[in-house]
């Protein structure tokens, strides 16, 4: 079964560094997503990307934040300066064109932990 | 803005008992409802949805139905396993590739 998949699993670094997550979303799939989940806190929509551009940003996606599809296949959020708040589980997920009610699939995850 | 609300947990069951967890939503038009889960350690896994008032969405013992009436979308299963423990999502999409907006989750705990 098709599926997203998010590297690496667990990412730690200092305050300060610039880290690049990573996400292969399905292969068919168009429109293409970022959550992020504090720990014990709700999943917040951090942006959302359609068309080889951002469709929707949330507050919380701002100037430290990026996104990008370099090739066919991966799907990249970038952190540019982190900071001790940005420690958080980052979810990709992925939908195929078909409409409001279609489910989106979430990868595993990526545990960022910043000291 | 579209919102959701479900019941603050957790929630701590013995197995075999009757569940309901809480939802509750706020959307202009008409929105997709869904709940997802997450098992420890484990990423967002789709647990059932409903597109259309009055539809019923249903997997795994789980079942939830779309009140346009109350603005509901309450999660029930009728005998809960150990296995089920987890946080469950509540969740709204609006419209076409718009994203999910989730409510905080609810955390199951369920014990033999």
């Amino acid at each position: 079964e098709p599926e997203v998949t998010q590297t690496p699993s667990h990412q730690v670094t200092q305050m300060g560094q610039e880290v690049i997550l990573r996400c292969v979303p399905i292969s068919n799939h168009l429109y293409f997503y970022w959550y992020r989940q504090i720990l014990g806190q709700k999943v917040e929509f951090l942006v959302s990307f359609y068309n080889n551009e951002i469709s929707e940003k949330s507050e919380i996606f701002d100037d430290q934040f990026s996104v990008e599809r370099p090739d066919g296949s991966n799907f990249t959020l970038k952190i540019r300066s982190t900071k001790l708040e940005d420690s958080a589980m980052y979810f990709c997920a992925s939908v195929p064109i078909g409409g409001g009610n279609t489910e989106a699939f979430f990868g595993q995850g990526t545990r960022l932990t910043v000291v | 803005g579209d919102s959701v609300t479900q019941m603050e947990g957790p929630v701590t069951l013995s197995e075999e008992a009757f569940l309901t967890i809480n939802c509750t939503y706020t959307a202009t038009g008409y929105p997709s409802l869904f709940w997802y889960v997450q098992y420890p350690g484990e990423g967002l896994q789709l647990l059932l949805k409903a597109t259309k008032a009055d539809d019923k969405g249903s997997n795994k013992g789980f079942e939830a139905t779309y009140r346009k009436e109350t603005t509901s979308f309450h999660l029930e299963k009728g005998s809960v396993q150990v296995s089920d423990s987890a946080v469950y999502f509540c969740a709204l999409r609006g419209q076409a590739g718009t994203a999910l907006i989730f409510g905080k989750g609810t955390t199951l705990s369920v014990s033999s």
